[in-house]
Protein backbone atom coordinates (compact mmCIF):
# COMPACT_ATOMS: atom_id res chain seq x y z
CA UNK A 1 0.00 0.00 0.00
CA UNK A 2 1.04 3.22 -0.59
CA UNK A 3 1.50 5.46 1.96
CA UNK A 4 2.92 9.21 2.38
CA UNK A 5 5.08 11.02 5.02
CA UNK A 6 5.44 14.40 5.85
CA UNK A 7 8.72 14.85 8.19
CA UNK A 8 7.71 18.88 9.19
CA UNK A 9 4.50 19.04 10.96
CA UNK A 10 4.69 22.93 11.94
CA UNK A 11 7.66 25.42 10.30
CA UNK A 12 7.82 28.63 11.51
CA UNK A 13 9.93 31.26 9.47
CA UNK A 14 10.23 34.66 9.17
CA UNK A 15 8.98 36.73 5.84
CA UNK A 16 12.14 36.13 3.07
CA UNK A 17 13.42 33.17 4.23
CA UNK A 18 13.52 30.34 2.00
CA UNK A 19 10.93 27.42 2.49
CA UNK A 20 11.49 23.32 1.94
CA UNK A 21 9.19 20.93 2.86
CA UNK A 22 9.64 17.21 2.98
CA UNK A 23 7.83 14.21 1.33
CA UNK A 24 8.28 10.80 1.14
CA UNK A 25 6.04 8.16 -0.23
CA UNK A 26 6.50 4.51 -0.18
CA UNK A 27 5.62 3.02 -3.51
CA UNK A 28 7.75 1.00 -5.90
CA UNK A 29 6.53 1.91 -9.17
CA UNK A 30 4.67 4.90 -11.17
CA UNK A 31 3.71 7.35 -9.05
CA UNK A 32 1.71 10.63 -9.73
CA UNK A 33 2.58 13.74 -6.83
CA UNK A 34 0.77 16.22 -5.76
CA UNK A 35 1.39 19.21 -3.31
CA UNK A 36 -2.03 20.54 -1.96
CA UNK A 37 -2.56 23.86 0.34
CA UNK A 38 -5.06 25.02 2.60
CA UNK A 39 -4.90 28.92 3.62
CA UNK A 40 -6.87 29.76 6.93
CA UNK A 41 -10.59 29.26 6.49
CA UNK A 42 -10.59 28.47 2.82
CA UNK A 43 -10.87 25.00 0.47
CA UNK A 44 -8.08 22.68 -0.09
CA UNK A 45 -6.54 23.55 -3.55
CA UNK A 46 -3.68 22.45 -5.96
CA UNK A 47 0.06 23.64 -5.74
CA UNK A 48 1.66 21.28 -8.24
CA UNK A 49 1.55 18.56 -9.93
CA UNK A 50 4.07 15.69 -10.98
CA UNK A 51 2.74 13.72 -13.49
CA UNK A 52 6.22 12.60 -15.78
CA UNK A 53 8.85 14.33 -17.58
CA UNK A 54 10.54 17.24 -16.24
CA UNK A 55 11.45 16.54 -12.55
CA UNK A 56 11.41 19.44 -11.31
CA UNK A 57 7.80 21.30 -11.33
CA UNK A 58 6.91 24.59 -10.77
CA UNK A 59 3.37 25.81 -9.05
CA UNK A 60 1.21 28.59 -8.54
CA UNK A 61 2.83 31.74 -6.20
CA UNK A 62 6.34 30.78 -6.96
CA UNK A 63 6.33 27.32 -5.49
CA UNK A 64 8.31 24.43 -7.03
CA UNK A 65 8.97 21.01 -5.99
CA UNK A 66 11.86 18.17 -7.04
CA UNK A 67 11.16 14.32 -8.16
CA UNK A 68 13.87 12.58 -7.04
CA UNK A 69 12.86 8.87 -7.73
CA UNK A 70 16.18 7.51 -6.28
CA UNK A 71 15.13 8.96 -2.88
CA UNK A 72 11.03 8.38 -3.17
CA UNK A 73 10.97 12.33 -2.16
CA UNK A 74 8.97 15.12 -3.42
CA UNK A 75 10.17 18.12 -1.32
CA UNK A 76 8.31 21.42 -1.70
CA UNK A 77 10.04 24.70 -2.26
CA UNK A 78 10.42 28.40 -2.13
CA UNK A 79 12.85 30.60 -2.67
CA UNK A 80 11.48 33.59 -0.21
CA UNK A 81 8.68 32.73 1.77
CA UNK A 82 5.47 35.43 2.53
CA UNK A 83 2.98 36.61 5.03
CA UNK A 84 0.39 35.08 2.97
CA UNK A 85 2.08 31.69 2.42
CA UNK A 86 0.52 31.22 6.08
CA UNK A 87 -1.31 27.68 5.36
CA UNK A 88 -0.90 23.92 5.65
CA UNK A 89 0.50 22.07 2.94
CA UNK A 90 -0.67 18.43 2.06
CA UNK A 91 1.57 15.76 0.46
CA UNK A 92 -0.36 13.73 -1.38
CA UNK A 93 0.55 10.46 -3.97
CA UNK A 94 -0.93 8.17 -6.31
CA UNK A 95 -0.54 5.46 -8.05
CA UNK A 96 -2.00 4.96 -11.72
CA UNK A 97 -3.51 1.99 -13.19
CA UNK A 98 -6.56 -0.38 -12.26
CA UNK A 99 -9.02 1.74 -14.20
CA UNK A 100 -9.10 3.74 -10.77
CA UNK A 101 -7.14 5.13 -8.96
CA UNK A 102 -6.67 6.05 -5.43
CA UNK A 103 -4.94 9.31 -3.99
CA UNK A 104 -2.88 9.21 0.10
CA UNK A 105 -2.45 12.32 1.46
CA UNK A 106 0.13 13.02 4.07
CA UNK A 107 -0.56 14.41 7.44
CA UNK A 108 0.20 17.86 6.56
CA UNK A 109 2.83 20.32 7.39
CA UNK A 110 0.75 23.84 8.64
CA UNK A 111 3.37 26.90 7.91
CA UNK A 112 3.30 29.95 10.05
CA UNK A 113 5.26 33.16 8.37
CA UNK A 114 5.90 35.91 11.19
CA UNK A 115 5.92 39.18 9.25
CA UNK B 1 -18.09 27.43 -12.97
CA UNK B 2 -19.32 26.63 -9.56
CA UNK B 3 -17.16 24.85 -7.52
CA UNK B 4 -17.90 21.91 -5.34
CA UNK B 5 -20.78 22.29 -2.90
CA UNK B 6 -21.24 20.74 0.31
CA UNK B 7 -24.28 20.73 2.92
CA UNK B 8 -24.38 21.10 5.80
CA UNK B 9 -21.55 23.44 6.33
CA UNK B 10 -21.52 22.39 10.22
CA UNK B 11 -23.09 19.58 12.49
CA UNK B 12 -23.45 18.59 16.32
CA UNK B 13 -24.44 15.47 16.39
CA UNK B 14 -24.84 12.66 19.45
CA UNK B 15 -23.05 9.52 19.76
CA UNK B 16 -25.27 6.70 19.04
CA UNK B 17 -27.37 9.23 15.93
CA UNK B 18 -26.43 9.08 12.31
CA UNK B 19 -25.33 11.21 10.03
CA UNK B 20 -26.11 11.82 6.41
CA UNK B 21 -23.97 14.56 4.32
CA UNK B 22 -24.11 15.94 0.83
CA UNK B 23 -22.03 16.77 -1.87
CA UNK B 24 -22.36 18.56 -5.37
CA UNK B 25 -19.23 18.33 -8.01
CA UNK B 26 -18.44 20.60 -10.25
CA UNK B 27 -20.29 20.21 -13.36
CA UNK B 28 -19.23 17.70 -15.69
CA UNK B 29 -17.23 15.45 -13.01
CA UNK B 30 -18.45 12.26 -12.77
CA UNK B 31 -16.39 11.36 -9.73
CA UNK B 32 -16.81 11.89 -6.22
CA UNK B 33 -14.31 11.05 -3.52
CA UNK B 34 -14.66 11.41 0.08
CA UNK B 35 -12.02 12.04 3.01
CA UNK B 36 -12.06 12.40 6.80
CA UNK B 37 -9.81 15.29 7.70
CA UNK B 38 -8.50 14.94 11.67
CA UNK B 39 -5.35 17.11 13.46
CA UNK B 40 -3.47 13.73 13.91
CA UNK B 41 -4.60 11.50 10.54
CA UNK B 42 -4.32 14.18 8.10
CA UNK B 43 -6.56 13.45 5.19
CA UNK B 44 -7.51 10.14 4.76
CA UNK B 45 -9.48 8.42 2.27
CA UNK B 46 -12.96 7.13 2.50
CA UNK B 47 -14.48 5.85 -0.80
CA UNK B 48 -14.86 7.30 -4.20
CA UNK B 49 -17.98 6.58 -6.68
CA UNK B 50 -17.90 7.38 -10.56
CA UNK B 51 -21.13 7.20 -12.13
CA UNK B 52 -22.76 6.10 -9.66
CA UNK B 53 -20.32 2.96 -8.64
CA UNK B 54 -18.20 2.58 -5.82
CA UNK B 55 -14.60 2.16 -7.70
CA UNK B 56 -12.39 2.86 -4.53
CA UNK B 57 -12.92 2.05 -0.76
CA UNK B 58 -10.21 3.18 2.13
CA UNK B 59 -9.69 1.11 5.42
CA UNK B 60 -13.49 2.50 7.13
CA UNK B 61 -15.60 0.44 8.97
CA UNK B 62 -19.01 -0.49 7.61
CA UNK B 63 -20.79 2.22 9.68
CA UNK B 64 -19.55 4.56 6.57
CA UNK B 65 -21.29 4.43 3.31
CA UNK B 66 -22.24 6.17 0.22
CA UNK B 67 -24.05 6.87 -2.74
CA UNK B 68 -23.71 8.68 -5.68
CA UNK B 69 -27.01 9.78 -8.07
CA UNK B 70 -27.41 9.87 -11.54
CA UNK B 71 -26.43 13.85 -11.47
CA UNK B 72 -23.13 12.72 -9.76
CA UNK B 73 -24.65 14.45 -6.36
CA UNK B 74 -23.16 11.75 -3.40
CA UNK B 75 -24.48 11.32 -0.49
CA UNK B 76 -22.23 10.09 2.82
CA UNK B 77 -23.51 8.21 5.44
CA UNK B 78 -22.18 7.76 8.58
CA UNK B 79 -24.47 5.21 11.21
CA UNK B 80 -24.25 5.05 15.01
CA UNK B 81 -22.11 8.03 16.07
CA UNK B 82 -19.02 7.58 17.70
CA UNK B 83 -16.69 10.85 19.31
CA UNK B 84 -14.04 9.62 17.21
CA UNK B 85 -15.92 10.59 13.82
CA UNK B 86 -15.78 14.31 15.08
CA UNK B 87 -13.39 15.90 11.81
CA UNK B 88 -13.97 17.66 8.57
CA UNK B 89 -15.38 15.84 6.04
CA UNK B 90 -14.22 16.63 2.50
CA UNK B 91 -15.39 15.71 -0.91
CA UNK B 92 -13.19 16.49 -4.29
CA UNK B 93 -14.56 15.52 -7.48
CA UNK B 94 -12.66 15.38 -10.63
CA UNK B 95 -13.64 14.16 -14.45
CA UNK B 96 -12.52 10.66 -13.67
CA UNK B 97 -11.59 9.93 -16.45
CA UNK B 98 -8.09 10.88 -17.08
CA UNK B 99 -5.24 9.36 -16.13
CA UNK B 100 -3.85 10.97 -13.86
CA UNK B 101 -6.70 13.08 -12.69
CA UNK B 102 -7.39 16.54 -10.51
CA UNK B 103 -9.27 16.96 -7.62
CA UNK B 104 -11.17 19.76 -7.08
CA UNK B 105 -12.13 19.72 -3.39
CA UNK B 106 -15.02 21.47 -1.20
CA UNK B 107 -15.41 23.26 1.80
CA UNK B 108 -16.23 20.79 3.99
CA UNK B 109 -18.74 19.93 6.30
CA UNK B 110 -17.57 19.90 10.36
CA UNK B 111 -18.89 17.18 11.95
CA UNK B 112 -18.90 17.09 15.96
CA UNK B 113 -20.27 14.22 17.68
CA UNK B 114 -21.20 14.67 21.55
Amino acid sequence: AQSVSQHNHHVILSEAASLELGCNYSYGGTVNLFWYVQYPGQHLQLLLKYFSGDPLVKGIKGFEAEFIKSKFSFNLRKPSVQWSDTAEYFCAVNAPGGGYQKVTFGIGTKLQVIP
Amino acid sequence: KAGVTQTPRYLIKTRGQQVTLSCSPISGHRSVSWYQQTPGQGLQFLFEYFSETQRNKGNFPGRFSGRQFSNSRSEMNVSTLELGDSALYLCASSTGQATPYEQYFGPGTRLTVT
